[in-house]
């Protein structure tokens, strides 16, 4: 069965120090993958998609991800973590079925939490 | 763009009990996604709508069931509610244009069972 991994349960940084988030997936085939963010309270924001092409996806709020297919893995980076990123960061794998309909599995998440 | 809409965003519920959950799609959106979110964890797939009809579902008994009406909202209806059914249940939405639509997620609605 597909699974998603995300080794770090917790992590801490300091506002303007460089952040990494990992994540490893078990797919038979080319995966659809993603990042999301959750804030306290709140549903979850897409940060970036990765389907197919260049291994290296931009999204948004100065988030990327590196697809490297050989170490199964998506993670996530910013260079410079601002106070406001702290939340919980959840990779997802699209499970997908005959080309037909989605089933999304999500990792157990990291939470975010930024030193000032 | 109006995006996807829960309601109620709190709910209270006595075990033994029937609780229905709402959800507004995305505009534009077909296709409506459920999830359970318990405490401190990722999101686990329920199932999946599609045209009016059940496209998918992840491992969850049939007392959780659904709807799709033709604009394309949707209801969670659980019934015979256990305290492990506390969490907060997510819908999502997404274009059917192709297999790698992402999901575009509500507030949720926390669901707490006594």
């Amino acid at each position: 069965a597909q699974s998603v991994t995300q080794p770090d349960i917790h992590i801490t940084v300091s506002e303007g120090a460089s952040l990494e988030l990992r994540c490893n997936y078990s797919y038979g085939a080319t995966p659809y993958l993603f990042w999301y963010v959750q804030s306290p309270g709140q549903g979850l924001q897409l940060l970036l998609k990765y389907f197919s092409g260049d291994t290296l996806v931009q999204g948004i709020k100065g988030f990327e991800a590196e697809f490297k297919r050989s170490q199964s893995s998506f993670n996530l980076r910013k260079p410079s973590v601002h106070w406001s990123d702290a939340a919980e960061y959840f990779c997802a794998v699209d499970n997908l079925r005959d080309n037909y309909g989605q089933n999304f599995v999500f990792g157990p998440g990291t939470r975010l939490s930024v030193l000032p | 763009e109006t995006g996807v809409t829960q309601s109620p965003t709190h709910l209270i519920k006595t075990r033994g009990q029937q609780v229905t959950l709402r959800c507004s799609s995305q505009s534009g959106h077909n296709t409506v996604s459920w999830y359970q979110q318990a405490l401190g964890q990722g999101p686990q797939f329920i199932f999946q709508y599609y045209r009016e009809e059940e496209n998918g579902r992840g491992n969850f008994p049939p007392r959780f069931s659904g709807l799709q009406f033709p604009n394309y909202s949707s209801e969670l209806n659980v019934n015979a509610l256990e305290l492990d059914d506390s969490a907060l249940y997510l819908c999502a939405s997404s274009a059917k244009t192709g297999v790698n639509s992402p999901l575009h997620f509500g507030n949720g609605t926390r669901l707490t069972v006594t």
